[in-house]
């Protein structure tokens, strides 16, 4: 059974700190999704990562994807108070989803 | 272009009911995948449409059931509700050669008391 683990489970960040949340996959995907999620509201696609070594970037978040370590990172720089949401990460194409990453982001 | 819609926004039930849940997939998706998520959890798949047939269903009793219809839109069905079915159900649609990228609409909230 394919399990997804993410941690932190919740992170408490200072404005124009940066951070990395984890995510761990226990069998074999081809492709990782990082979604985003506001209170109360639906998910927004982030990153799609499709191959071993895969880097995207968008804003303060920088994705990346180690098939071989079945892990996948998603970077923070320098934040800000509107990325405070919860973060998921999926696998495969029924995708699987991560415990989530809530976090929240501090003047 | 139109995004993922669903209906109704919210919806409340007696236990042992019965409630239809509808989706309507952006524009040229055929493809449209339901997921359950409770209070403080990630979505759980339940199950995957493709081309009106059933493509993949997660861990979820035969109670939940759905249907694609030719213009891909969908529904999803759940009799004999239990309290523990109180959640946000999610419904998002794809299409081939997008890698699976899945977008997502705005949910329905239902609660069974």
């Amino acid at each position: 059974e394919l399990k997804v683990e993410q941690n932190p489970l919740f992170l408490s960040m200072q404005e124009g700190k940066n951070y990395t949340i984890y995510c761990n996959y226990s069998t074999t995907s081809d492709r990782l999704y990082w979604y985003r999620q506001d209170p109360g509201k639906s998910l927004e696609s982030l990153f799609v990562l499709l191959s071993n070594g895969a880097v995207k970037q968008e804003g303060r978040l920088m994705a990346s994807l180690d098939t071989k370590a079945r892990l996948s990172t998603l970077h923070i720089t320098a934040a800000v108070h509107d990325l405070s949401a919860t973060y998921f990460c999926a696998v495969s194409n029924k995708l699987i989803f991560g415990t989530g990453t809530l976090l929240a982001v501090q003047p | 272009e139109t995004g993922v819609t669903q209906s109704p926004t919210h919806l409340i039930k007696t236990r042992g009911q019965q409630v239809t849940l509808r989706c309507s997939s952006q524009s040229g998706h055929n493809t449209v995948s339901w997921y359950q998520q409770a209070l403080g959890q990630g979505p759980q798949f339940i199950f995957q449409y493709y081309r009106e047939e059933e493509n993949g269903r997660g861990n979820f009793p035969p109670r939940f059931s759905g249907l694609q219809f030719p213009n891909y839109s969908s529904e999803l069905n759940v009799n004999a509700l239990e309290l523990d079915d109180s959640a946000l159900y999610l419904c998002a649609s794809s299409f081939p050669g997008s890698y699976n990228e899945q977008f997502f609409g705005p949910g329905t909230r239902l609660t069974v008391l």
